[in-house]
C-alpha cells in the first residue's frame, strides 16, 4: 500500500522560530492535506492542496505541492505556544474511496 | 453548527468481547469515514460510507463491520476483541459524492481500551 514518510519525527524549537516539515510519498499523489492533532482531539484540517507546485497560505501557516508528486511540505512562521501538536501529512488511499493514507506525524514542541 | 460527534468518549472492554462505537456527521454531510489511530502512529482508514453504503475499506478483517443509517450517522462494530484493537477511533465526515478526499472533517474519537 501507499506509505507517507514524514521528517523530521519531532521538533524542539524556541517561540518565535519558523518550521519547516516535509512529507514524502511512495507513489504519486493528486492531493496533499495537512492536519494538526492536539491531545485529546480529532486532526483539523490547516491546508489541502490539488495541484502540483502549488503553494498555499492560512495565516502563518504555508504548504507547498512538490512538483514530482511525490512531496509536500509544510512552514510555519514565527512559531506560538498553541502551534504545539503533532502535524500529520495525508494523502487519498486511492481505490475509488475517500478514505486517506496519513503520515506517522511531526511532533512540534515549543520551548518558551 | 455542530461539528461530528461521537460516543462514548472512552470505553473499557475485555478480550472477546464486542464494542459498538456511534458517530454523527456534520449536518449536510452525506458520507462517513472510520479511521483506527493507535498510539504514536497516524490514523489508519477502516472503511468509508456514502449514502447508507461502503464505499472503501481498508486493510481491516472482517472482526469490524460497520454500517450507515438513514439520517446518515454511522456505527461501528468491533467482535471478538483482542488486546491490539485498544486505540482512538474517529470518525469523519464530508460532504460526499464523487471520489474525494479533500476537506473530512473529523470527531473527537472514541478511546477504546481492551484488557
Amino acid at each position: 500500500g501507499q506509505q507517507l514518510n514524514q521528517s523530521p519525527q519531532s521538533m524542539f524549537i524556541q517561540e518565535g522560530e519558523d518550521v519547516s516539515m516535509n512529507c514524502t510519498s511512495s507513489s504519486i499523489f493528486n492531493t496533499w492535506l495537512w492536519y494538526k492533532q492536539e491531545p485529546g482531539e480529532g486532526p483539523v484540517l490547516l491546508i489541502a492542496l490539488y495541484k502540483a507546485g502549488e503553494l498555499t497560505s492560512n495565516g502563518r501557516l504555508t504548504a507547498q505541492f512538490g512538483i514530482t508528486r511525490k512531496d509536500s511540505f509544510l512552514n510555519i512562521s514565527a512559531s506560538i505556544p498553541s502551534d504545539v501538536g503533532i502535524y500529520f501529512c495525508a494523502g487519498p488511499s486511492g481505490g475509488g474511496a475517500d478514505g486517506l493514507t496519513f503520515g506517522k506525524g511531526t511532533h512540534l514542541i515549543i520551548q518558551p | 453548527d455542530a461539528g461530528v460527534t461521537q460516543s462514548p468518549t472512552h470505553l473499557i472492554k475485555t478480550r472477546g468481547q464486542h464494542v459498538t462505537l456511534r458517530c454523527s456527521p456534520i449536518s449536510g454531510h452525506k458520507s462517513v469515514s472510520w479511521y483506527q489511530q493507535v498510539l504514536g502512529q497516524g490514523p489508519q482508514f477502516i472503511f468509508q460510507y456514502y449514502e447508507k453504503e461502503e464505499r472503501g475499506r481498508g486493510n481491516f478483517p472482517d472482526r469490524f463491520s460497520a454500517r450507515q443509517f438513514p439520517n446518515y450517522s454511522s456505527e461501528l462494530n468491533v467482535n471478538a476483541l483482542l488486546l491490539g484493537d485498544s486505540a482512538l477511533y474517529l470518525c469523519a465526515s464530508s460532504v460526499g459524492g464523487a471520489p474525494d478526499p479533500r476537506e473530512q472533517y473529523f470527531g473527537p474519537g472514541t478511546r477504546l481500551t481492551v484488557t
